[in-house]
């Protein structure tokens, strides 16, 4: 997608293992978010960041740190990771316009 | 009560139909209304927005809102296989950093049979 790249793509870790998932953009846009996408629950946010250092929580925070010293990267941690943390995750940002532009997701998997 | 109901379908209809796709939603507050297309595996990508009431054309696409039921529609006109997927509405605030983030139905999946 263009300007806004996630890593890794896919990812298996452990239960009670710390992962760090990596969004970056080339957009300079001040409004980045991460969003998690299960079946029955749709897209539900997580966190999101307004500014770099500016962060806040979202629906689904619990278990979930964020991180943002640069405009261009947003860093997602699961701080021990569970079973229900199993899922895709979506970074996106926010443009000029209102629209978001959406990455291309993390497929994680704990086990 | 979710703040956006939206019908998870499945939907399938044969190609060259009129699809009407529709989410309805609570929060007086939401004034950008939004369309994402996401095939399956892929991030969704924006088809359209809309401030506030009004309907927008694009191409074989016409989104309305109608702010006053808290209803909003997705019509696709001569729909094609390649529209399968699913299609998700997506709505916010207009008043700052709180207000902006997005909050999605669940969406709505869509088969157009050839």
């Amino acid at each position: 997608d263009a300007g806004i790249t996630q890593s890794p793509r896919h990812k298996v870790t452990e239960t009670g293992t710390p992962v760090t998932l990596r969004c970056h953009q080339t957009e300079n846009h001040r409004y980045m978010y991460w969003y998690r996408q299960d079946p029955g629950h749709g897209l539900r946010l997580i966190h999101y960041s307004y500014g770099v250092k500016d962060t806040d929580k979202g629906e689904v925070s619990d278990g979930y740190s964020v991180s943002r010293s640069k405009t261009e990267d947003f860093l997602l941690t699961l701080e021990s990771a569970t079973s229900s943390q199993t899922s895709v995750y979506f970074c996106a940002i926010r443009g000029r316009a209102a629209g978001y532009t959406f990455g291309s997701g993390t497929r994680l998997t704990v086990v | 009560q979710k703040e956006v109901e939206q019908d998870p379908g499945p939907l399938s209809v044969p190609e060259g139909a009129i699809v009407s796709l529709n989410c309805t939603y609570s929060n007086s507050a939401f004034q950008y209304f939004m369309w994402y297309r996401q095939y399956s595996r892929k991030g969704p990508e924006l088809l359209m927005y809309t401030y506030s009431s009004g309907n927008k054309e694009d191409g074989r696409f016409t989104a309305q809102v109608d702010k006053s039921s808290k209803y909003i529609s997705l019509f696709i006109r001569d729909s094609q296989p390649s529209d399968s997927a699913t299609y998700l509405c997506a709505m916010s605030g207009d008043s700052g950093a709180g207000s902006y983030q997005l909050t999605f139905g669940k969406g709505t999946k869509l088969s157009v049979i050839p």
